[in-house]
């Protein structure tokens, strides 16, 4: 079964350190791949998003991402974190029925 | 713009009322989606609609259903809340494969609370 892991429940930052949040697939064939993040009391954003083609995915706010499917991952990157990154960070690829199938999310704490 | 607007951000019912989640949006896409979203348990799919008048269960159906009318709304009904579904609610849309690259756009989410 399609499934989508985040291993980190909850990271916590220095400002102005480098950022790495896992996500890790299980996919039959090459998945669609989303990262999304959310704010306190919001709703989600697209940060990025991976179909095809270059493994290396930028996106807005300073993300990027790669794709590794010999690891069967897709982890999110930052080189330099902000106090307004702090937030809910969710992976999610596409699911059959054309929806998304989630992780569970890693809640990102940045430290002053 | 792409624009998913969930009109009732906050909520308060009781235990057996019945409870209606709106959800509009106007990218005239064809697909819609209702998620729940509980702490330590991500993003669980409840119903999505690939058109009017069209239902399919997602993971978590029970307890509730859903309705559409009319392709730019998609509503969410508990029959008969109870405790168990405080939860927030996060409505989303998409547009066939092609047009949006398989995109998914989220509302605001509401936040629904069974007393």
């Amino acid at each position: 079964a399609q499934s989508v892991t985040q291993p980190d429940i909850h990271i916590t930052v220095s400002e102005g350190a480098s950022l790495e949040l896992r996500c890790n697939y299980s996919y039959g064939a090459t998945p669609y791949l989303f990262w999304y993040v959310q704010s306190p009391g919001q709703g989600l954003q697209l940060l990025l998003k991976y179909f095809s083609g270059d493994t290396l995915v930028q996106g807005i706010k300073g993300f990027e991402a790669e794709f590794k499917r010999s690891q069967s991952s897709f982890n999110l990157r930052k080189p330099s974190v902000h106090w307004s990154d702090a937030a809910e960070y969710f992976c999610a690829g596409a699911g059959g029925q054309g929806n998304l199938i989630f992780g569970k999310g890693t809640k990102l704490s940045v430290k002053p | 713009d792409v624009k998913v607007t969930q009109s009732s951000r906050y909520l308060v019912k009781r235990t057996g009322e019945k409870v209606f989640l709106e959800c509009v949006q106007d990218m005239d896409h064809e697909n819609m989606f209702w998620y729940r979203q509980d702490p330590g348990l991500g993003l669980r799919l409840i119903y999505f609609s690939y058109d009017v008048k069209m239902k399919e269960k997602g993971d978590i159906p029970e307890g509730y259903s859903v309705s559409r009318e009319k392709k730019e709304r998609f509503s969410l009904i508990l029959e008969s809340a109870s405790t168990n579904q405080t939860s927030m609610y996060l409505c989303a849309s998409r547009g066939p494969f092609s047009y949006s690259g398989n995109t998914i756009y989220f509302g605001e989410g509401s936040w629904l609370t069974v007393v």
